[in-house]
């Protein structure tokens, strides 16, 4: 298996603009995690997907962010419109039930 | 409930021990710990599920205490390749896991 899969791995956008993150899990796998990576938060769970329903939106910053997983090989965060404060590591993982969780390489976003 | 890791750095020495603490103020069903390298995603290294066992690998070991909710990461004699950032990610039983800040470990020559 190729691991979990995200695309773009470096996007630059200017604010006010909208920004699709996209992540394709490891096949098998029944969760799916969005995460945000920052120097002073550290890694924040944004929303968990279970069998492709979202099970906890808890961790989404606000409006402007929403995901969605169609399938269950495809999922995407968006955020519309983009602000500096958005710029982050973004990653997604995904994992069978009670087990380790994989990573992908992550998408950076820088929001000028 | 973000777990709560310290110490938030450390510096050693190659061939030296560390001790990594992770505590959560929930009742867990699972501890997870990973390692970032720098400009990486993080890898797991090991996962302790309640009621198992303590878990090893190489110079690698772990503990949880079920009771007290907490987790250490043991690292023994200390090896460069070691030098990066540890997560610890705690699991109450709904399968969602949720990361402390971090450590950040530095292997000096």
């Amino acid at each position: 298996d190729a691991g979990v899969i995200q695309s773009p791995r470096h996007e630059v956008t200017e604010m006010g603009q909208e920004v699709t993150l996209r992540c394709k899990p490891i096949s098998g796998h029944n969760s799916l995690f969005w995460y945000r990576q920052t120097m002073m938060r550290g890694l924040e769970l944004l929303i968990y997907f279970n069998n492709n329903v979202p099970i906890d939106d808890s961790g989404m910053p606000e409006d402007r962010f929403s995901a969605k997983m169609p399938n269950a090989s495809f999922s995407t965060l968006k955020i519309q419109p983009s602000e500096p404060r958005d710029s982050a590591v973004y990653f997604c993982a995904s994992k069978r039930e009670y087990t380790e969780a994989f990573f992908g390489q992550g998408t950076r976003l820088t929001v000028v | 409930q973000q777990p709560v890791q310290s110490p938030q750095a450390v510096i050693l020495r190659e061939g030296e021990d560390a001790v990594i603490n992770c505590s959560s103020s929930k009742a867990l069903y699972s501890v997870h710990w990973y390692r970032q390298k720098h400009g990486e995603a993080p890898v797991f290294l090991m996962i302790l599920l309640k009621g198992g066992e303590q878990k090893g690998h190489d110079k690698i070991s772990a503990s949880f205490n079920e009771k007290k909710q907490q987790s250490s990461l043991y690292l023994t004699a200390s090896q460069l390749s070691y030098s990066g950032t540890y997560f610890c990610g705690t699991e109450d039983g709904d399968d969602k896991i949720i990361f402390g800040k971090g450590t950040r470990l530095h292997i000096l020559p």
